[in-house]
């Protein structure tokens, strides 16, 4: 299976501290995609990053992929109360009829 | 530009009874996805249909089917519901580029 697996499972942090999850998966991919889901709603997408990019920021997030470990990280620097939610990391297979798979994700909790 | 939109946001149902779940995407997207999100078992594909046809099948018994229209509105049906369907149904769709923008999801409870 191409499921992306986070570790860790759950995370608390100081705010203002950085945060950073990472990402494991098993085959080959065409990208692979972070989203944040809040409480019970939908999923919202952060970042795309493709297999042939190494890093992509954006705002206070940055994500790095490494294809010959089959893993990546998202980076969440100078985190917020706002920040507090689930991370889900997603990949997409090499075919064109692959479907997304997500994986468990890491809930990230951030203390006042 | 509207976001995707899913009807009804809950739902409570008794086991035994059938259900239909609906979905419209962004306009112009054409590709749909369904996903079945428990707290046991996290996000699990349904299904994925493109100009109408389905694309993708997930590892889901036959009383879960779907289908979409030509306007790429998309609906989900769930037959003789079980407790263990009770879940948050989440539609997605996508263009060619980039990732899914998911809809808020439909909360579904068997009873």
């Amino acid at each position: 299976s191409q499921q992306g697996e986070e570790d860790p499972q759950a995370l608390s942090i100081q705010e203002g501290e950085n945060a950073t999850m990472n990402c494991s998966y098993k085959t080959s991919i065409n990208n692979l995609q972070w989203y944040r889901q809040n409480s019970g709603r939908g999923l919202v997408h952060l970042i795309l990053i493709r297999s042939n990019e190494r890093e992509k920021h954006s705002g206070r997030l940055r994500v790095t992929l490494d294809t010959s470990k089959k893993s990546s990280s998202l980076l969440i620097t100078a985190s917020r109360a706002a920040d507090t939610a689930s991370y889900f990391c997603a990949t997409e297979g090499m075919n064109r009829d692959d479907k997304i798979i997500f994986g468990k994700g890491t809930r990230l909790h951030i203390l006042p | 530009k509207a976001g995707v939109t899913q009807t009804p946001r809950y739902l409570i149902k008794t086991r035994g009874q059938q259900v239909t779940l609906s979905c419209s995407p962004i306009s112009g997207h054409r590709s749909v996805s369904w996903y079945q999100q428990t707290p046991g078992q996290g996000l699990q594909f349904l299904f994925e249909y493109f100009s109408e046809t389905q694309r993708n099948k997930g590892n889901f018994p036959g009383r879960f089917s779907g289908r979409q229209f030509s306007n790429s509105r998309s609906e989900m049906n769930v037959s003789t519901l079980e407790l263990g369907d009770s879940a948050l149904y989440l539609c997605a769709s996508r263009d060619s580029y980039y990732g899914y923008t998911f809809g808020s999801g439909t909360r579904l409870t068997v009873v």
